[in-house]
């Protein structure tokens, strides 16, 4: 099946900073979705992105399918986007295969 | 409100109990999931339905029994041969993915936190 991985597993920024996380895979997607997983678990779908660049005020997603990576934009961090992030990917079945997330924690 | 509900949050199951995570939809959604997490650890599918009346294993089924009657509900029983049943259960649901050129965004219910006592 379909391999997902995610870097990096952890990260620590101050308020106000930028990140990057990735999302690798395996094979071929029909589907690419980025999630944000708050401290109570809550499952957030932050983009639907199997393709292409698409922007969300301080978030921004691109995936290079021939490449097969996804990267997540995080700009002028606040404490309030702690938490993990997921990628997930399906391919003609349908079904998510999600990676292990990155766990984000931004400081005051 | 349009969502998904999972009921209850919070559930405890004694040695030996079969017990049964609920989870609605009123999306009109044609596709239902669970998902299992462990701490430190990414969702791995346990069953998913497609229609009413049809569902098919996950990757992790072992241990667990769904039904689906109707369409807005997707049970699931956490039976007595799951031997790890503590985590974190989440369901979430797609439209419908039989339609090539819908997207098949899955949308999370907030979830069910089973412990063993």
């Amino acid at each position: 099946g379909i391999q997902v991985e995610q870097s990096p597993p952890d990260l620590i920024l101050q308020e106000g900073a930028n990140s990057t996380l990735r999302c690798n895979f395996s094979d071929s997607v029909n589907n690419l979705q980025w999630f944000h997983q708050n401290p109570w678990g809550q499952l957030i779908n932050l983009f639907y992105i199997p393709s292409g660049t698409k922007q969300n005020g301080r978030l921004s997603a691109t995936t290079v399918a021939t490449e097969r990576y996804s990267l997540l934009y995080i700009s002028s961090s606040q404490t309030t986007d702690s938490g993990v992030y997921f990628c997930a990917v399906g391919g003609a079945t349908n079904k998510l295969i999600f990676g292990t997330g990155t766990l984000l924690a931004v400081q005051p | 409100d349009g969502g998904i509900t999972q009921s209850p949050k919070y559930l405890f199951r004694k040695e030996g109990q079969n017990v049964t995570l609920s989870c609605e939809q009123n999306l009109n959604h044609d596709a239902m999931y669970w998902y299992r997490q462990d701490p430190g650890q990414g969702l791995r599918l346990i069953y998913y339905s497609q229609i009413v009346n049809d569902f098919q294993k996950g990757d992790i089924a072992e241990g667990y029994s769904v039904s689906r009657e109707k369409k807005e509900s997707f049970p699931l029983t956490v039976t007595s041969a799951q031997k790890n049943p503590t985590a974190f259960y989440l369901c979430a649901s797609s439209i419908d993915i039989w339609d090539s050129l819908a997207k098949n965004i899955q949308y999370f219910g907030a979830g069910t936190r089973l412990s063993v006592l």
